[in-house]
């Protein structure tokens, strides 16, 4: 089974410090990927890496940025923490071989607040 | 572009009854299709995934979902509903180089005793 772990199952921060969300996935997926949930609004994706040092931008990039220097690690950096960022993080890894369909693996998630 | 539409946020069903939870796709390329399920607390779990074979899918925990081009939709089905079944559902749609899933907004399923 694909296992994809995240640091901490819930966080609680003060406004303006740096926050690191940290991801592991065990399959050697080459996608992983970033997404917060809102109520009301489902999943918003706010970045993905489709190779080692390699991201790009989802559709929610502004306040965060993130780092991958080894194939199995993605981490989400908060760089100043502000309420508004208080959300569920989820983090995702997936498959980009011939035969991939697309499915992405989804972590436990972690509920970050932001005081 | 690619986008999903789940009509209605909330739907509640009686133990036993039919559950239809809806889904809209708009997609530029031949989608893939996908149905997930969030229990409490928990991520995402890929409850059924359609990859342009059959188009009707079957999935986990006895639910289905029929892929109609005609009518862009892919909406969820299981005859009888059960306590478990209580959580969020997401459809989402991907298609494309980029392997990026375009979620919807999410269906909280209710099941009443």
């Amino acid at each position: 089974d694909v296992k994809v772990t995240q640091s901490s199952r819930y966080l609680v921060k003060r406004t303006g410090e740096k926050v690191f969300l940290e991801c592991v996935q065990d399959m050697d997926h080459e996608n992983m990927f970033w997404y917060r949930q809102d109520p009301g609004l489902g999943l918003r994706l706010i970045y993905f890496s489709y190779d080692v040092k390699m991201k790009e931008k989802g559709d929610i990039p502004e306040g965060y940025s993130v780092s991958r220097e080894k194939k199995e690690r993605f981490s989400l950096i908060l760089e100043s923490a502000s309420t508004n960022q208080t959300s569920m993080y989820l983090c995702a890894s997936g498959s980009t071989g011939a035969y991939s369909t697309d499915t992405q693996y989804f972590g436990p998630g972690t509920r970050l607040t932001v005081l | 572009a690619q986008s999903v539409t789940q009509l209605g946020s909330h739907v509640s069903v009686s133990e036993g009854a039919l559950v239809l939870l809806r889904c809209n796709y708009s997609s530029s390329v031949p989608p893939y299709l996908f149905w997930y399920v969030q229990y409490p607390n928990q991520g995402l779990q890929l409850l059924l995934k359609y990859t342009s074979a059959a188009t009707l899918v079957k999935g986990i925990n006895g639910f289905e979902a029929e892929f109609k081009k005609s009518e862009t939709s892919f909406h969820l089905t299981k005859p009888s509903a059960h306590m478990s079944d209580a959580a969020e559902y997401f459809c989402a749609v991907s298609g494309g180089s980029n392997y990026k899933l375009t979620f919807g907004k999410g269906t909280l399923l209710t099941v009443n005793p």
